[in-house]
């Protein structure tokens, strides 16, 4: 799981709470990113930030929200908006300066469920 | 939708035998890559091939891209009960930074 690390490993929400998942890195990279992960699935994008005080939206944005305020911290909120957010979550990070060789790495997840 | 589409969904095999897994794209890329996953836990990288390179070898694993096919295959010989995990393939297109778009992934179960 290399220098990345997600909190809580496992969280539970009630339906029409947001939550926040943290994601931290210690490998100075420029770019993070986040996942999604369902069950039997592939991962889906669902924001990304090449820089710190910026970000974009992903594949499936809808429902969630990020903020990059420190190099090192990238968190998720999972807004009440979101109607099925039960999944796996998987944050990943980049050194972002070559497209051609980057290769991500990635947390150990957050599994949240809805109650 | 996903970029990458892998074959087969689910492989079960003996220990030291080869597993084989396909992946195919559908746009032009930068780099395809190979991650794995074992249950519950992140990903792994494990290979990127670029997108001029048409064969690369990391200890067991050999990976082959066909950029005409736009596919790509993982071959991992001699198999052994930890190379039990999901294997997915992903693909970096254009100038994404890195952006990478995966496929849905084939699991992989090798029986001792």
């Amino acid at each position: 799981d290399g220098g990345i690390t997600q909190s809580p490993k496992y969280l539970f929400r009630k339906e029409g709470q947001n939550v926040t998942l943290s994601c931290e890195q210690n490998l100075n990279h420029d770019a993070m990113y986040w996942y999604r992960q369902d069950p039997g699935q592939g991962l889906r994008l669902i924001y990304y930030s090449q820089i710190v005080n910026d970000f974009q939206k992903g594949d499936i944005a809808e429902g969630y929200s990020v903020s990059r305020e420190k190099k090192e911290s990238f968190p998720l909120t999972v807004t009440s908006a979101q109607k099925n957010p039960t999944a796996f979550y998987l944050c990943a990070s980049t050194t972002s300066r070559n497209p051609s060789t980057d290769t991500q790495y990635f947390g150990p997840g957050t599994r949240l469920t809805v109650l | 939708s996903q970029q990458g589409e892998e074959d087969p969904q689910a492989l079960s095999i003996q220990e030291g035998e080869n597993a084989t897994m396909n992946c195919s794209y559908k746009t032009s890329i930068n780099n395809l890559q190979w991650y794995r996953q074992n249950s519950g836990r992140g990903l792994v990288h494990l290979i990127l091939i670029r997108s001029n390179e048409r064969e690369k070898h990391s200890g067991r694993l050999r990976v082959t891209l066909d950029t005409s096919k736009k596919s790509s295959s993982l071959l991992i010989t001699a198999s052994r009960a930890a190379d039990t995990a999901s294997y997915f393939c992903a693909t970096a297109g254009g100038t994404s930074y890195g952006k990478l778009t995966f496929g849905q992934g084939t699991i992989l179960t090798v029986h001792p």
